[in-house]
């Protein structure tokens, strides 16, 4: 079985583009996750989604971030306008169940703004 | 206060050796779940395992085990015999029956040193 999928693996980009990643749970998980991973503040959870509604986005870290699901398969999360401090590892993980369960990641996206 | 506690930012031991890895818990549920992940140098992170509050056995999974003591609070790793494949960085985690968060350590990077 797939596990979770996420796209790009890497991107590099200049400050004040628009940054889009995209994630894909494992089938028939019903919980999803964004989290970002630096060296500085370690992994941290920005946003959880339980059947495709956001329940608790309280770590997206300002205006600029923004994550939808529109559908079971599918997750976006997007940064307009990215900013250098935004460089870090984007991971996706997805569980069946609630926040308990057991969640399975992503290979996490590489995000660089230069 | 941190809810996971790894002491340990990085140990280095002789391929062969046995480690164990700290990991100590704070909660005032009496129902929550307790993980460990990988994260090898490649960056994904790998579940390895999943421990609900009620069941202290510790467990085994050949050259791996957990000590699992409500009494002091804590969730311990050991790699036995350890090997070059070890090497990464070892996250514990905790959530809460009440509540949608994961909560991790800051992590412990091993390496084993052929």
């Amino acid at each position: 079985d797939a596990g979770v999928i996420q796209s790009p693996r890497h991107e590099v980009t200049e400050m004040g583009q628009e940054v889009t990643l995209r994630c894909k749970p494992i089938s028939g998980h019903n919980s999803l996750f964004w989290y970002r991973q630096t060296m500085m503040r370690g992994l941290e959870l920005l946003i959880y989604f339980n059947n495709n509604v956001p329940i608790d986005d309280s770590g997206m870290p300002e205006d600029r971030f923004s994550a939808k699901m529109p559908n079971a398969s599918f997750s976006t999360l997007k940064i307009q306008p990215s900013e250098p401090r935004d460089s870090a590892v984007y991971f996706c993980a997805s569980s069946f169940g609630r926040a308990q369960e057991t969640q399975y990641f992503g290979p996490g996206t590489r995000l660089l703004v230069l | 206060a941190q809810k996971v506690t790894q002491a340990q930012t990085e140990i280095s031991v002789v391929e062969k050796e046995d480690v164990t890895l700290d990991c100590v818990y704070e909660t005032r549920d009496t129902t929550y779940y307790l993980f460990w992940y990988k994260q090898p140098p490649s960056g994904e992170l790998v579940f390895l395992i999943r421990r609900n509050s009620f069941d202290e056995q510790n467990e085994i999974s050949g050259r791996y085990s957990w000590n699992f003591q409500k009494s002091t609070s804590s969730f311990n790793f050991t790699i036995t015999a350890s090997q070059v494949v070890d090497s990464a960085v070892y996250f514990c985690a905790l959530s809460e029956r009440t509540g949608n968060q994961f909560y991790f350590g800051t992590g412990t990077s091993l390496t084993v040193i052929p």
